[in-house]
């Protein structure tokens, strides 16, 4: 079953402009990853936040969690036409290897 | 560095027939897991495996089974093949352990399945 809910489903935006994505999800967690997949291809990490930190920044990207409402954003600015794919946020429930549950997906389209 | 590698890309089977994928870790990952990715949708866990064994299993039906080999490579068997098991089956290795935890998996890029 699916433990994150990504909104919006799907988001077509201009070459320059920022791109926000969010994640819902229902259990406690130990942290909160997002990962990008191009059309067909396998999953790229993009970042990794702990469930004791609230934001978390690399290059273009800023991830935020809020523990309290179970939930995640995911911000990309100045975007760019290599940044179309799909992107998914991944709960890791405890610590340990456990598996990571994924939600559905926000398909990111930006035009040149 | 050998990332996670896959074999092979693309594959099309017809009901009722079985598969075998297969993967190899990236180098130094000790622990391999499979994940099926349906036509958009998010990847879904079916089995994690460590040391040879089967360590963590999703709910996906004993069609689906596995392998691990000394080397850390690992196998994924599908029996009795369904329509609809056509999906995008991807590997990711890891380390085992707490203290790996809050490092992320690395994917291969998958085989494509496709049942007729």
């Amino acid at each position: 079953s699916q433990q994150g809910e990504e909104d919006p489903q799907a988001l077509s935006i201009q070459e320059g402009e920022n791109a926000t994505m969010n994640c819902s999800y229902k259990t406690s967690i130990n942290n909160l990853q997002w990962y990008r997949q191009n059309s067909g291809r396998g999953l790229v990490h993009l970042i990794l936040i702990r469930s004791n930190e609230r934001e978390k920044h690399s290059g273009r990207l800023r991830v935020t969690l809020d523990t309290s409402k179970k939930s995640s954003s995911l911000l990309i600015t100045a975007s760019r036409a290599a940044d179309t794919a799909s992107y998914f946020c991944a709960t890791r429930t405890y610590s340990g290897n456990t598996p990571l549950v994924f939600g559905k997906g926000t398909r990111l389209s930006v035009i040149a | 560095d050998a990332g996670v590698t896959q074999s092979p890309t693309h594959l099309i089977k017809t009901r009722g027939q079985q598969v075998t994928l297969r993967c190899s870790p990236k180098s130094g990952h000790d622990t391999v897991s499979w994940y099926q990715q349906a036509l958009g949708q998010g990847p879904q866990f079916i089995f994690q495996y460590y040391e040879e064994e089967e360590r963590q299993r999703g709910n996906f039906p004993d069609r689906f089974s596995g392998h691990q080999f000394p080397n850390y490579s690992s196998e994924l068997n599908v029996n009795a093949l369904l329509l609809g098991d056509s999906a995008l089956y991807l590997c990711a290795s890891s380390l085992i352990g707490s203290t790996y935890s809050n490092q992320p998996q690395h994917f291969g890029d998958g085989t494509r399945l496709s049942i007729l």
